[in-house]
This record gives structure tokens, C-alpha cells and sequence, in this order.
């Protein structure tokens, strides 16, 4: 399957400190990514889904003043986690889609783990 | 109601075992229905999808209700390696994100 990396796969920051995520799909065109976010023993939530070129649409609950995405070009979406807080502390997964393929999959990236101290 | 609901298990079984997992979903609109597994701090991985008239990979069976909007995993002959959490996902009211279930937690012993 198509291959999606995330950059780092684990940080720690100070509280009040921005932290940037970088979502790349290698092998493909995302014309779609996507963010979740997983406390543990949760499930995966949808944060907000990114289209290529346009501003992204979070769920419900999801401050976008606070996790700032950007979808620049179609292999590489960013969030950025602004003025962090303990609370934010989670596994931040994006994965990618290409809707042009007619192919009905996401791929996800291994994943960032994130501590705010 | 929870969008996607699946029993947290855990399911502690040996190997060889045949276990069965359950979900339900409540969006009646949802069309694509998925299996996929989570290994302990890793990303999710896609097991199979699911159609509706049912389909089998090897050791693992899926099956899919509409009218009771429940979607079941049999995975037959249960080895070690299939310790993981099952997740049960379903995609959203426009048909571009996934909704994902908590999970189940199957441990296979020897």
C-alpha cells in the first residue's frame, strides 16, 4: 500500500510552546488528508479533515485557532499545536486519501507522540 | 448513542481459538464499513473491508447487516500474532472521513 510518514514520531515540549507535525505521503498525491487525535484506551478521533489548497474543516470541539493546519501542496499537510498545554498530550495520527484514485482507503502515518510537560 | 460501538473485551483466548467481535453503527447512511487493527503505540493498519455480502481473508471473516447496522470479525485458528486491538470503523455522513470504534482487545496465549 501507499506509504504516509509523520515528523517526529515523538516530542516533548514546555507548556505555552507551538509545536509543528509534518504529515508526508511518499508514493502518492493526497488530494485529502486527515487528523486524529488518540488518548489512551480511546478510540481515534477525527480532528479535521484537509484538502489540498483550501482551509481545512475541523469537527466539532476542535479549536482551529489552536491546531493550525496547513495543507500547502499534495504530499505534505502540518499541524501545529499552539501554546500547548498537559491536556494535549495524545497520539497525533494523520493519514492520507487520494480521491482521484477511486481507491475507498486511507493510509496513516506511524504516528506522533505527543508530551507537553 | 456512540457512533461506533464495540465491545472493549478484553478477549483473552489460546491459541488456536476461534473468536467472534461485534459492532453497531448508528449512521444508517454510512456505505463503507472496515476492519482494522492496532498494535500497542503504533498506527492503525487496514485488516479488510467489509461488504455487504460478506467476504473472507484467509483466517478472517467479516460480515455485514444493514437492517441491524452491525458488523461482525471471525478470525478462525487464533495465532499469537493476532494479539492486537480490532478496530471497527465506518465512514462519516459525507463519505470522506472514518469513524472508528474504541476498539477490542484480543490477547492470544500459547
Amino acid at each position: 500500500g501507499a506509504v504516509v510518514s509523520q515528523h517526529p514520531s515523538r516530542v516533548i515540549c514546555k507548556s505555552g510552546t507551538s509545536v509543528k507535525i509534518e504529515c508526508r505521503s511518499l508514493d502518492f498525491q493526497a488530494t485529502t488528508m486527515f487528523w486524529y487525535r488518540q488518548f489512551p484506551k480511546q478510540s481515534l478521533m477525527l480532528m479535521a479533515t484537509s484538502n489540498e489548497g483550501s482551509k481545512a474543516t475541523y469537527e466539532q470541539g476542535v479549536e482551529k485557532d489552536k491546531f493550525l493546519i496547513n495543507h500547502a501542496s499534495l504530499t505534505l499537510s502540518t499541524l501545529t499545536v499552539t501554546s500547548a498545554h498537559p491536556e494535549d498530550s495524545s497520539f497525533y495520527i494523520c493519514s492520507a486519501r487520494d480521491l482521484t484514485s477511486g481507491v475507498n482507503e486511507q493510509f496513516f502515518g506511524p504516528g506522533t507522540r505527543l508530551t507537553v510537560l | 448513542r456512540k457512533e461506533v460501538e464495540q465491545d472493549p473485551g478484553p478477549f483473552n483466548v489460546p491459541e488456536g481459538a476461534t473468536v467472534a467481535f461485534n459492532c453497531t453503527y448508528s449512521n444508517s447512511a454510512s456505505q463503507s464499513f472496515f476492519w482494522y487493527r492496532q498494535d500497542c503505540r503504533k498506527e492503525p493498519k487496514l485488516l479488510m473491508s467489509v461488504y455487504s455480502s460478506g467476504n473472507e481473508d484467509g483466517r478472517f471473516t467479516a460480515q455485514l447487516n444493514r437492517a441491524s447496522q452491525y458488523i461482525s470479525l471471525l478470525i478462525r485458528d487464533s495465532k499469537l500474532s493476532d494479539s492486537a486491538t480490532y478496530l471497527c470503523v465506518v465512514n462519516n455522513q459525507a463519505g470522506t472521513a472514518l469513524i472508528f470504534g474504541k476498539g477490542t482487545t484480543l490477547s492470544v496465549s500459547s
